[in-house]
């Protein structure tokens, strides 16, 4: 049974810095993987999807990486601002499968 | 683009009565949706799989007559929870992929459920 793996649980950091989400997960014959970002009391926003046969992917000030083979995925993120607070959730989806399986997300506060 | 629409996005009921959320991908065809539950500070819950014009697959420990699920056209899911209690209370969460398939899954705005 897969197992998806958030840490840290929380994190705060001032405006400005450079941050490393990470993801781990436990069966590494996946299909993709995907980073959203959660606002309170809001549904997911895709970020960045990772195809299996992928290194990384790139978006703005995010960069998003997956080694496969070791069953890591990290989330990084450039120049913090504080709208980049939100909950950050990495899900991961099997080979023929559509389900995803979902850690329980990092929660980012960027301070001004 | 990809848009994913929830109504209600909120709704207060009492015990006993049905509620019914509906999923509607505004600009693309989904022959999945998928509906999931979220509780505070919890990780999304998958709890059904829907296929337009065919019965929904329902994961373990789901019970399929309170939460009713209809996928009758290529844009449009209903969840429905019948006879809700206050446990039902949740954040459910709906998502939905292409008809042409790129793996990516799109994920409506919620809607947040309080069983009075």
């Amino acid at each position: 049974k897969q197992e998806v793996t958030q840490i840290p649980a929380a994190l705060s950091v001032p405006e400005g810095e450079n941050l490393v989400l990470n993801c781990s997960f436990t069966d590494s014959a996946i299909y993709n993987l995907q980073w959203f970002r959660q606002d309170p009391g809001k549904g997911l926003t895709s970020l960045l999807l990772i195809q299996s046969s992928q290194r990384e992917q790139t978006s703005g000030r995010l960069n998003a990486s997956l080694d496969k083979s070791s069953g890591r995925s990290t989330l990084y993120i450039a120049a913090s601002q504080p709208g980049d607070s939100a909950t950050y959730l990495c899900a991961v989806r099997q080979g023929g499968s559509e389900k995803l399986v979902f850690g329980k997300g990092t929660k980012l506060t960027v301070n001004p | 683009g990809a848009v994913v629409s929830q109504h209600p996005s909120w709704v207060i009921c009492k015990s006993g009565t049905s509620v019914k959320i509906e999923c509607r991908s505004l600009d693309f065809q989904a022959t999945t949706m998928f509906w999931y539950r979220q509780f505070p500070k919890q990780s999304l819950m998958l709890m059904a799989t829907s296929n337009e014009g065919s019965k929904a697959t329902y994961e373990q420990g789901v019970e399929k007559d309170k939460f009713l699920i209809n996928h009758a056209s290529l844009t449009l899911s209903t969840l429905t929870v019948t006879s809700a209690h206050p446990e039902d209370s949740s954040f459910y969460i709906c998502s939905a992929s292409k008809v042409i398939n790129t793996g990516e899954l799109f994920f409506g705005e919620g809607s947040r459920l309080t069983v009075l």
